[in-house]
């Protein structure tokens, strides 16, 4: 069984470009969260989505960012107009779809993002 | 003042000595907790999680919760090199699974 699966696992950006970050949850799990993480610091949540449903994203900034996750296909987090501020590793979580086990997430590999 | 507070280390312990790793919060409103294990440039790796006070056991490792104290420590014992890695405590509240909330995570590393 194939765990969270995130690609690209490096990303490089200029400035004023478009980041696009892949994740596939594991099988069977119908519950997606992105998270950031910045150097020597812990997780913070960014948003989570079920299948074509964007059910919390207080974590998110309000301006160039924004998630998807379609009914076929991997989620997307997207990150237009890249500031070097926005440098860090994204790491995607999956979880089953029973609403009290959302807690028990899974984490996939992460993507770093650097801007130069 | 931060909802969770983790000593960020570094934590330098010789092979086959008892790893003790704690946080604390604030918020009372915390109802399950789990640390995560991360290995340098890898994705966290949930270890153990509880949801009430008291400890819980699984094989090296032991979770303990102090609801009164808010305070939750992770113990390793017979400790080896390959626990060397970052430990990230989290905690959250029912009502709001999707929002877990992360300590900044010790570094520790064993000694052979």
């Amino acid at each position: 069984n194939a765990g969270v699966m995130q690609n690209p696992r490096h990303l490089v950006r200029r400035r004023g470009q478009e980041a696009r970050l892949r994740c596939s949850p594991m099988k069977g799990h119908s519950h997606v969260y992105w998270y950031r993480q910045l150097p020597e610091e812990g997780l913070k949540f960014m948003v989570y989505l079920q299948k074509e449903n964007i059910i919390d994203e207080s974590g998110m900034p309000k301006e160039r960012f924004s998630a998807e996750f379609p009914k076929e296909g991997p989620s997307i987090l997207r990150i237009q107009q890249v500031v070097r501020g926005d440098s860090a590793a994204y790491f995607c979580a999956s979880s089953p779809p029973n609403r009290e086990l959302t807690y028990e997430q899974y984490f996939g590999p992460g993507t770093r993002l650097t801007v130069t | 003042q931060k909802e969770v507070e983790q000593d960020p280390g570094p934590l330098s312990v010789p092979e086959g000595a008892i790893v003790s790793l704690n946080c604390t919060y604030s918020n009372s409103a915390f109802q399950y907790f789990m640390w995560y294990r991360q290995y340098s440039r890898k994705g966290p790796e949930l270890l153990m999680y509880t949801y009430s006070s008291g400890n819980k056991e699984d094989g090296r490792f032991t979770a303990q919760v102090d609801k009164s104290s808010k305070y939750i420590s992770l113990f390793i014992r017979d400790s080896q090199p390959s626990d060397s890695a970052t430990y990230l405590c989290a905690m959250g509240v029912y009502s709001s699974a999707s929002k877990i909330i992360f300590g900044s995570g010790t570094r520790l590393s064993i000694r052979p």
